[in-house]
């Protein structure tokens, strides 16, 4: 399975958006970029994913880049709330367990 | 919707024991995994059941065992305990190829 590599934290100002970086140049053609996030005391949450096109749902926007080797999840006005751990995992959808989380990006919403 | 529910919320055992935590699918799920998050990391896949069969597994020894049961609610087995077995320990389901649905999951202290 792809690695992927993202910053450890980050910091974003309330009602900005926040973009969350991930490297994944190892991905391979059949497999998928999904983010999931993990507030405090919560079990991670499935925000989105996709596979080659750029997809947006109510929660977030997935940019992925043209030779799928990098993506940015964008949260369009982030709120105290968003403050958590996201997770960039890259995974075959035809086999979605072993879903590998790294130590993910720590994001603060900073009022 | 329900969604996944983890009992008990938070538990304490002393080494060499056994423990057995237990996890309810969310409605129309058919797949069920289980995760160890340790303190500062992210989640480590344990195992996967589909149609009550174990379905994949990470790297974990045979102490870690499970079960999945009809109505789709499953239990995870840990058997002689040790001091590195405490953990956070999170259930997901899903239907088979589709994002997981974590629950807030079980804290378990081995003394």
């Amino acid at each position: 399975d792809a690695k992927t590599t993202q910053p450890p934290s980050m910091d974003c100002a309330e009602g900005r958006a926040a973009n969350l970086p991930c490297n994944h140049s190892t991905i391979s053609g059949n497999e998928y970029v999904y983010w999931y996030r993990q507030i405090h005391s919560q079990g991670p949450q499935y925000i989105i994913h996709g596979l080659k096109n750029n997809e947006t749902n109510e929660m977030a926007s997935l940019i992925i880049t043209e030779d799928r080797k990098s993506s940015t999840l964008i949260l369009p006005h982030a709120t105290l709330r968003d403050t958590a751990v996201y997770y960039c995992i890259v995974r075959a959808s035809y086999n979605n367990n072993d879903m590998r989380f790294g130590a993910g990006t720590r994001l603060t919403v900073k009022p | 919707e329900t969604g996944v529910t983890q009992s008990p919320t938070h538990l304490i055992k002393t080494r060499g024991q056994q423990v057995t935590l237990r996890c309810s699918s969310q409605s129309g799920h058919n797949t069920v995994s289980w995760y160890q998050q340790a303190l500062g990391q992210g989640p480590q896949f344990i195992f996967q059941y589909y149609r009550e069969e174990e379905n994949g597994r990470g790297n974990f020894p045979p102490r870690f065992s499970g079960l999945q049961f009809p109505n789709y609610s499953s239990e995870l087995n840990v058997n002689a305990l040790e001091l590195d077995d405490s953990a956070l320990y999170l259930c997901a389901s899903s239907h088979i190829n589709s994002p997981l649905h974590f629950g807030n999951g079980t804290r378990l202290t081995v003394t």
